[in-house]
């Protein structure tokens, strides 16, 4: 059965530092993979997707994700926190063969302190 | 270009009522998706559409229907409204030339509804 895993609710680091989102995926086959961040009472923005190719992706606001397939991780990165980066942020897959079967996982809250 | 809107942004229901969330996106996608979100939960997909006349069931569509008659609408339909249906709904759509193509979803909003 296709599943992702976001071990951590919360993920506390201070501005300046490096910041990781942790996300486990497990799909048949070979899965593509996102990262959507969610601000206070709006919707889902995308950031970055990996389909195949070059193992790091670059997104969206400094952000960057590592495809590891022996792990079946996808963490996402960022080098230098910044506190606007405070929000929900989720990792998704899906599986090749159907639009249908997207599956999100439960959402890490990134808190950024000053 | 407005994206994806979602019509209303918070409701009320009775148990038993009826009320459908509008959602409408002028991007042209050919796919559009319903999913629910719980609190401190991820996103549930209720029904998706991959064009025009063409719906299907998700993870949780019971108590939920849904019509897809032009491609910017796609409404979902609440005909019994139960305790267990409140949540936060999100429309969202996405252009795929195939079902094989991964698309980056654009999500609308919310509706945040609560049934009592």
């Amino acid at each position: 059965a296709q599943s992702v895993a976001q071990p951590e609710d919360q993920v506390n680091v201070a501005e300046g530092n490096p910041l990781t989102v942790k996300c486990t995926y497990s799909v048949s086959g070979n899965p593509y993979l996102f990262w959507y961040v969610q601000y206070p009472n709006r919707g889902l923005q995308f950031l970055l997707k990996y389909i195949t190719g070059d193992n790091l992706v670059k997104g969206s606001y400094g952000f960057e994700a590592e495809f590891n397939k022996s792990q079946t991780s996808f963490h996402l990165k960022k080098p230098s926190a910044l506190v606007s980066d405070s929000a929900l942020y989720f990792c998704a897959v899906r599986d090749k063969s159907s639009a249908s079967k997207i599956i999100f996982g439960s959402g890490t809250r990134l808190s950024i302190r000053p | 270009n407005a994206g994806v809107t979602q019509t209303p942004k918070f409701r009320i229901l009775k148990i038993g009522q009826s009320m459908t969330l509008q959602c409408t996106q002028d991007m042209n996608h050919n796919y559009m998706y319903w999913y629910r979100q719980d609190p401190g939960m991820g996103l549930k997909l209720i029904y998706y559409s991959v064009g025009a006349g063409i719906t299907d069931k998700g993870e949780v569509p019971n108590g939920y229907n849904v019509s897809r008659s032009t491609t910017e609408d796609f409404p979902l339909r609440l005909e019994l409204a139960a305790p267990s249906q409140t949540s936060v709904y999100f429309c969202a759509s996405s252009y795929s030339k195939d079902v094989l193509t991964a698309d980056t979803q654009y999500f609308g909003p919310g509706t945040r509804l609560t049934v009592l």
